[in-house]
């Protein structure tokens, strides 16, 4: 059971490029979420989706943009790269019972743009 | 907006000793409150999921408790071992809104030998 997986691991992009983040999970989770870590501010939501076809925007969404076509993949998407978009990013997910239930983390994606 | 604040910041502790840190949310509308810890390079892990005022939750050494009508929750570690330093974070959500899980800042706990 592979759980929640995400891909690539680490990336350097110039500013402007695009590139998107893969994540996937093996677990028939409705709900799952990225978040970005910033320093010394723990875990801020940047989209989530409580199933296929559905998602919403979290605390920092701007310069991101999701999609959620099959229960399994949520990629996010950068679109033109700024240097603050240099963290790491977390893909989660959680059953149907949702927020009571635990998140299952994938394992970061470190994200440079220079 | 969600505002969930984590005290203190971070604590260093000496081996054996006993801990505590706070986790403050928005007390109405509650829906879940989270526990997770994070070591360093590794991904969050889920400690505990709590949803009911006066729950109380224990996992080894580490116990929870949650006053929903205050709006805050308390980690507690008894006899800290250098094992234990990671960050520690609290997430909450709201009723009405179960898929939006906002997390605090962290409090990151260094128990030194």
């Amino acid at each position: 059971n592979a759980g929640v997986t995400q891909t690539p691991k680490f990336r350097i992009l110039k500013i402007g490029q695009s590139m998107t983040l893969q994540c996937t999970q093996d677990m028939n989770h409705n709900y799952m979420y990225w978040y970005r870590q910033d320093p010394g501010m723990g875990l801020k939501l940047i989209y989530y989706s409580v199933g296929a076809g559905i998602t919403d925007k979290g605390e920092v969404p701007n310069g991101y943009n999701v999609s959620r076509s099959t229960t399994e993949d949520f990629p996010l998407r950068l679109e033109l790269a700024a240097p603050s978009q240099t963290s790491v990013y977390f893909c989660a997910s959680s059953p149907r019972q949702g927020s009571n239930s635990p998140l299952h983390f994938g394992n970061g994606t470190r994200l440079t743009v220079t | 907006i969600l505002n969930v604040e984590q005290s203190p910041q971070s604590l260093h502790v000496q081996e054996g000793d006993s801990t505590n840190f706070t986790c403050s949310f928005p007390s109405s509308n509650f829906y879940a409150l989270h526990w997770y810890r994070w070591e360093t390079a590794k991904s969050p892990e889920a400690l505990f999921v709590m949803t009911l005022n006066g729950d109380e939750k224990k996992k080894g050494r580490i116990s929870a408790t949650l006053n929903t009508k205050e709006g805050y929750s308390y980690l507690y570690i008894k006899g800290s071992q250098p094992e234990d330093s990671a960050t520690y974070l609290c997430a909450f959500t709201l009723a009405g809104n179960t898929g939006k899980l906002i997390f605090g800042q962290g409090t990151t706990l260094q128990v030194k030998p």
